[in-house]
């Protein structure tokens, strides 16, 4: 199975930041890596898929890039509905696999 | 309007059985892949099964396989998951979840709430 691990497990930053979240997989993925955010108490979005596109209607200071087996996810300048939990996900193989989470907090 | 509606989630016994189900609208339900995801409230995302569009082919996660079967129904728009065996590990909220080959899990319910305990 594809191990997936992120990093930082939380971070902490402030409205206008620019963060980073990366994301290191066991064994290659070539592209097929997503990112999603979760909010408390709501199901997860997804933000960027096939490593580095942005899906319909998310806005453009979210980013990702990456290939093989690490990737990161980059928020230009944080906004304050940005504070949430990011999680990579691949699906490169049979069995998908988490990333164990980034909890984006309020510095 | 894509929906997917939960249901089915409740509080069983160790060594009980259950079964999820998962309403599907606002999309072509038989050229998708299904899966579901669980996560422990507090914690992180795990991903536990999923299903092709015809409900031929299968795959689960290590710490399932042998005990919860996916199966769908394309006349009635619904994915299903059959749940023995039940143990403390299983209790979590259960997210049904569209997966667009492209961009993978595109779409997810609200989830429903299972709980196994004494």
């Amino acid at each position: 199975d594809i191990k997936m691990t992120q990093s930082p497990s939380t971070l902490s930053a402030s409205v206008g930041d620019r963060v980073t979240i990366t994301c290191r997989a066991s064994e290659s993925l070539s592209r097929w890596l997503a990112w999603y955010q979760q909010k408390p108490g709501k199901a997860p979005k997804l933000l960027i898929y096939k490593a580095s596109n942005l899906e319909s209607g998310v806005p453009s200071r979210f980013s990702g890039s990456g290939s093989g087996t690490e990737f990161t996810l980059t928020i230009s300048s944080l906004q304050p509905d940005d504070f949430a939990t990011y999680y990579c996900q691949q699906y490169n193989s049979d069995l998908y696999s988490f990333g164990q989470g980034t909890k984006l907090e309020i510095k | 309007e894509v929906q997917l509606v939960e249901s089915g989630g409740d509080l069983v016994q160790p060594g009980g059985s259950l079964r999820l189900s998962c309403a599907a609208s606002g999309f072509t339900f038989n050229i998708f892949w299904m899966h579901w995801v669980r996560q422990v409230p507090g914690k992180g995302l795990v991903w536990v099964s999923r299903i092709n569009s015809d409900g031929v082919r299968t795959n689960y996660a290590d710490s399932v396989k042998g005990r919860f079967t996916i199966s769908r129904d394309n006349a009635k728009d619904m994915l299903y998951l059959e749940m023995i065996s039940l143990t403390v590990e299983d209790t979590a909220l259960y997210y049904c979840v569209r997966e667009n080959l492209e961009t993978s899990l595109d779409y997810w319910g609200q989830g429903t709430l299972v709980t196994v305990s004494s």
